[in-house]
């Protein structure tokens, strides 16, 4: 059974940096890319960032781009979030997502979310 | 604003058939397939729909999913007061600043 397990999430300043990690289970990590994407209050979902499964192609939404970082480790089955200088508009769940390749490319499984909360 | 237009809601009585819609451009849907998701709050979000009409092992056939042209749409039959969640669709954006993208999210409401 596909598991995806975040972790990490949690009240933080404005300004101030969070550090999001999801454990892999279930499948061959090393062999999918993955995805953080996340659902402010009240709003839609917004995928944020691509690792592909050997790290050799990383992208952001422009919303993110220059402050969080995205990395994987295939070994210990993790994906990580680095997020630095948060504002109230990053607070959202963030999930870590699959991907998967079939005629096209899709998000497949989701974790069940950890919740960041940028306030002061 | 979603690159993606939903309908913010549909509702229908159980038993009948509702259709979500999504709308973009050649950039996304035209040249690329959608996926759709469902969406109960507190849950991870879960796959319905890849390859614009493929149902993932365990999705039953009362999911349905099409496209044509710029535009993608979800269909439901036989509703169940358990379908009422949030619906999104979503694929892949050709841009220099997006990977994908999804719509709005469409409420259903299961009268």
């Amino acid at each position: 059974e596909v598991q995806l397990v975040e972790s990490g999430g949690g009240l933080v300043q404005p300004g101030g940096s969070l550090r999001l990690s999801c454990a892999a289970s279930g499948f061959t990590f090393s062999s999918y890319p993955m995805n953080w994407v996340r659902q402010p209050p009240g709003k839609g979902l917004e995928w944020i960032s691509y690792i592909s499964s050997s790290s050799g192609t990383i992208t952001y939404a422009d919303s993110v781009k220059g402050r969080f970082t995205i990395s994987r480790d295939n070994a210990k089955n993790s994906l990580d979030l680095q997020m630095n200088s948060l504002t109230a508009e990053d607070t959202a769940v963030y999930y870590c997502v699959r991907t998967r390749y079939s005629s096209g490319i899709h998000p497949d499984y989701w974790g069940q979310g950890t919740l960041v909360t940028v306030s002061s | 604003q979603s690159v993606l237009t939903q309908p913010p809601s549909v509702s229908a009585a159980p038993g009948q058939k509702v259709t979500i819609s999504c709308s973009g451009s050649s950039s996304n849907i035209g040249n690329n397939y959608v996926s759709w998701y469902q969406h109960l709050p507190g849950t991870a979000p879960k796959l319905l729909i890849y390859d614009n009409n493929k149902r993932p092992s365990g999705i039953p056939d009362r999911f349905s999913g099409s496209k044509s042209g710029t535009s993608a749409t979800l269909g439901i039959t036989g509703l169940q007061t358990g379908d009422e969640a949030d619906y999104y669709c979503g694929t892949w954006h050709s841009s220099l600043s997006d990977l994908w993208v999804f719509g709005g999210g469409t409420k259903l409401t299961v009268l």
